[in-house]
């Protein structure tokens, strides 16, 4: 059973530019959410998606862009590059159904450097 | 909102020693406090997780106590071991349907020395 998968692995911008990131969730999980974890912090809520709609967003902003899939597989936009926009973009699926634990599983995640 | 903090930021042991790592929490209504360990390169990994009903859950070498009426939850690592050397994350929610967002603490860098 694949755990959750995300690509690229790394990605080299320049400042300006749009990104856009991948994820595949765990098979049965049919939440996503995105993280921001820049170098030695802890990861910072991005948004959460669960049946094809934003759920639950963070203090990011509107930069930042996500779309889910009938398939419950997750992408993670962010247009007009910043130097700040650099790190490590996870991703978490979890399952929403009834009386789930809501415990998020985390892909390795993609290295993003904007130059 | 939530905030997390987590205290030491880096921890230094010998092998077979424990470890513990602190966290407080802010908001009353989380109830779910999972711990993730982080090793280079690779995305964060639960170890272990503790509900809001429950003072204490033990897995192995592993774990975890919360108190509710001070905010305090830690992780205990007992016979520590090389292995165990990662960066470890506290993190909080709540279960209600509307909010899952896991709120981090900054994180703690635990070295085993052999």
């Amino acid at each position: 059973d694949a755990g959750v998968t995300q690509s690229p692995t790394h990605l080299i911008k320049t400042r300006g530019q749009q990104v856009t990131l991948r994820c595949s969730p765990k098979s049965g999980h049919d939440t996503v959410s995105w993280y921001q974890q820049a170098l030695g912090q802890g990861p910072q809520f991005i948004f959460q998606y669960y049946e094809e709609e934003e759920r639950q967003r963070g203090n990011f902003p509107d930069r930042f862009s996500g779309h889910q899939f009938p398939n419950y597989s997750s992408e993670l936009n962010v247009n007009a590059l910043l130097l700040g926009d650099s790190a490590l973009y996870l991703c978490a699926s979890s399952f929403r159904g009834h009386g789930s634990k809501n415990i998020q599983y985390f892909g390795a995640g993609t290295r993003l450097s904007v130059l | 909102g939530e905030n997390v903090e987590q205290h030491p930021s880096t921890l230094s042991v010998q092998e077979g020693d424990s470890a513990v790592i602190k966290c407080t929490y802010s908001d009353s209504a989380s109830n779910y406090f999972p711990w993730y360990k982080q090793e280079l390169g690779k995305g964060p990994q639960l170890i272990i997780d503790i509900r809001s009903n429950v003072g204490e859950k033990k897995d192995q070498r592993i774990a975890v106590t919360l108190n509710k009426t001070a905010k305090h939850f830690s992780l205990h690592i007992t016979e520590t071991q090389p292995e165990d050397s990662a960066v470890y994350f506290c993190a909080a929610t709540t279960m209600d349907t509307g909010r899952r967002a896991l709120t981090f603490g900054s994180g703690t860098r635990l070295q085993v020395q052999p």
